[in-house]
């Protein structure tokens, strides 16, 4: 079955980075669009970046264009997202989520959510 | 940005009952439009997708329509386990969530 298994909650001071990861198991993971989908405490869900099953290939959300970065490990079926400059506006719950068919845009399978926590 | 908006923001239905939920788009989206459902401290699960079409395992009490603009999630006969927060996204221009309806116990 498809398993979307997430590193660890982290918690980082002011103006420091985050990098998080996300194992994949039970498909073809060089198949398949992979996005990352955050969550502030109480609130909805944001959109941050996708990245396309080759790895050579990613779009991000607007207002964090320059501080946010996915890649992926073919070899190792593992997604990555790194946050730098944070604060504590991106204290939040992180998910990594696949498409339900490549290119579909909507998300069957869900990461269990990382909770990172940005205070001084 | 295609702006999400989903109402009301807090719905209280009895169980039994029917539940319909409201979701617009600022412009349209064609049928690039999906459901989800969340509870506390789990991640989202999808519902419904291209409007219209039900997710696998998804209950058929759970259905979805629309197209272009606006859009209806509707839970013909409530069960306890609907109580839920649920969310619309888009994903024709970008990837873009509504604020949410908390379906909550009446």
């Amino acid at each position: 079955q498809v398993q979307l298994v997430q590193s660890g909650a982290e918690v980082k001071n002011p103006g420091a980075s985050v990098k998080i990861s996300c194992k994949a198991s039970g498909y073809t993971f060089s198949n398949y669009y992979m996005h990352w989908v955050r969550q502030a405490p109480g609130q909805g869900l944001e959109w941050l970046g996708i990245i396309n099953p080759s790895g050579d290939k990613r779009s991000y959300a607007q207002n964090l264009q320059g501080r946010v970065t996915v890649t992926r490990d073919t070899s190792t079926s593992t997604l990555y997202m790194e946050l730098s400059s944070l604060t504590s506006e991106d204290t939040a719950v992180y998910y990594c989520a696949r498409e339900i068919a490549t290119g579909s845009g909507s998300y069957a399978y869900w990461g269990q959510g990382t909770l990172v926590t940005v205070s001084s | 940005e295609t702006v999400m908006t989903q109402s009301p923001a807090t719905l209280s239905v009895s169980p039994g009952e029917r539940a319909t939920l409201s979701c617009r788009a600022s412009q349209s989206v064609g049928s690039n439009l999906a459901w989800y459902q969340q509870k506390p401290g789990q991640a989202p699960r999808l519902l419904i997708y291209g409007a219209s079409t039900r997710a696998t395992g998804i209950p058929d009490r759970f259905s979805g329509s629309g197209s272009g603009t606006e859009f209806t999630l509707t839970i013909s006969s409530l069960q306890s386990e609907d109580f839920a927060l649920y969310y619309c996204q888009q994903y024709k221009n970008w990837y873009t969530f509504g604020q949410g309806t908390n379906l909550e116990i009446k």
